[in-house]
């Protein structure tokens, strides 16, 4: 079964509005959770790295208060899009580490929402 | 620079036949290769992950291997089924949980 949790899938709405996606983590807890942005034909690109009850690391060029992030609890990271523009249109993906040690251990992904902006 | 490149950027089989995915990659340190399946709408699935000691690890009909001398990794797909079309994305960790991630090959898989 789904290991991480996202919703909404796909959002529609106006230019303006904020817009707020949540990733839950659902077998384990998650001190860390991963936020990425995906264009169509693209390869996905972190965004921001959200660790539970402390600020999150935002990637270069991604502006902190245009994303916010909140992991306040060990199962939920939230991304809010403020203000959104149709150029923040794009496919946003969280992914969960997995709990386990080692090298080897995979990342587990959200099915992502498709974010549309009018 | 820490760059996967992967090809080719699509390719379209039919239904039954084998393919092969290439990714080279100049991502350091190395600590792990990853390939993942992404079908449309929906987020990665991991197929196989593959640390510098191993050079090859099935997961069904999907077969992975690496040669970290030349930083080079291929995915191998077997009789391949409709199911199959999907984007498949090599990513590359450095050891971090920083991931580098291939364009990633779109395959279609014709009846």
């Amino acid at each position: 079964g789904a290991v991480v949790s996202q919703h909404p899938s796909w959002v529609i709405c106006k230019s303006g509005t904020s817009v707020k996606i949540e990733c839950r983590s659902l077998d384990f807890q998650a001190t860390t959770m991963f936020w990425y942005r995906q264009f169509p034909k693209q390869s996905l690109m972190l965004m921001a790295t959200s660790n539970e009850g402390s600020k999150a690391t935002y990637e270069q060029g991604v502006e902190k208060d245009k994303f916010l992030i909140n992991h306040a609890s060990l199962t939920l990271s939230t991304l809010t899009v403020t203000s959104a523009h149709p150029e923040d249109s794009s496919f946003y993906i969280c992914s969960v580490k997995s709990s386990g040690t080692g090298i080897g251990q995979p990342q587990h992904f959200g099915d992502g929402t498709r974010l549309s902006i009018l | 620079k820490n760059q996967v490149e992967q090809s080719p950027q699509s390719l379209i089989i039919l239904e039954g036949k084998n393919c092969t995915l290439q990714c080279n990659y100049t991502v350091s340190p190395f600590s792990n290769l990853r390939w993942y399946k992404q079908d449309t709408g929906r987020g990665p699935v991991s197929l196989t992950i593959m640390t510098f000691s191993e050079n090859t690890k099935s997961n069904g009909r999907y077969t992975a291997t690496l040669d970290a001398d030349t930083k080079q990794s291929s995915l191998h797909i077997t009789a391949s089924q409709l199911s199959d079309s999907a984007s498949y994305i090599c990513v590359v960790s450095r050891g971090d949980y920083k991931l580098s991630f291939g364009a990633g090959t779109t395959v279609t898989v014709r009846a």
